[in-house]
């Protein structure tokens, strides 16, 4: 157990529809990272929230959009969705930089089907 | 971050060792060597990371040559449970520090 937990599990719906996955970070971790895993594309970053401010983006269609909450939890908001969108997303976490090493710890993942 | 080649890949006996390559032929001084699992679709789970020295925890061994060209993860006494894709991955560590995903290495590992 990562310490990060993510809902829901399983999330099933229709294209066209907007649904919202949620994530817990790892006490004390200050940043929330997003993924998406597709078949055909492996495991891609999607973006980075640090203490409620965005730090980086990666492959993240404007359909979709993130936010960090103060109590540090994340939302990933995904709408009008398309067939192509069904996958697992994957939220980490990991703590302040100290070392210069920061390493992130994955969650169980949501997996999203888009019928 | 540096581009890392991984056998797509390999088999292995119930314990025995497994020794996963990973070449990383154009890793900066200030890129670390990171390697992760992925156990079916469960969410990645970090193994261990190291920069240019040998490193051990109690789940695996990372062994990178002098030059930081190639590193070796050795799983000692390799189970059926570590069954998984094995991901090799280099980074700057700093702002926007994520990870960047490759193809990684399926392991097998056989009774």
């Amino acid at each position: 157990d990562s310490g990060v937990t993510q809902t829901p599990k399983h999330l099933i719906t229709a294209t066209g529809q907007r649904v919202t996955l949620r994530c817990s970070p790892r006490s004390g971790d200050l940043s929330v990272y997003w993924y998406q895993q597709s078949l055909d594309q492996g495991l891609q970053f999607l973006i980075q929230y640090y203490n409620g401010e965005e730090r980086a983006k990666g492959n993240i269609l404007e359909r979709f959009s993130a936010q960090q909450f103060p109590d540090l939890h994340s939302e990933l908001n995904l709408s009008s969705l398309e067939l192509g969108d069904s996958a697992l997303y994957f939220c980490a976490s990991s703590a302040p930089g100290t070392s210069g090493a920061t390493t992130q710890y994955f969650g169980p993942g949501t997996r999203l089907t888009v019928l | 971050d540096a581009k890392t080649t991984q056998p797509p890949s390999m088999d292995c006996a119930e314990g025995r060792a497994a020794n996963l390559p990973c070449n990383h032929s154009t890793i900066s001084g200030n890129e670390y060597v990171y390697w992760y699992r992925q156990i079916h679709s469960q969410g990645p789970q970090y193994i261990i990371h190291g920069l240019k020295n040998n490193e051990t925890n109690e789940m695996a061994s990372l062994i990178i040559t002098e030059d930081r060209k190639s590193s070796t993860l050795i799983l000692p006494h390799a189970t059926l449970r570590d069954t998984a894709v094995y991901y090799c991955i280099v980074r700057v560590v700093g702002a926007g520090n994520m990870l960047t995903f490759g193809g990684g290495t399926r392991l097998m590992v056989k009774p």
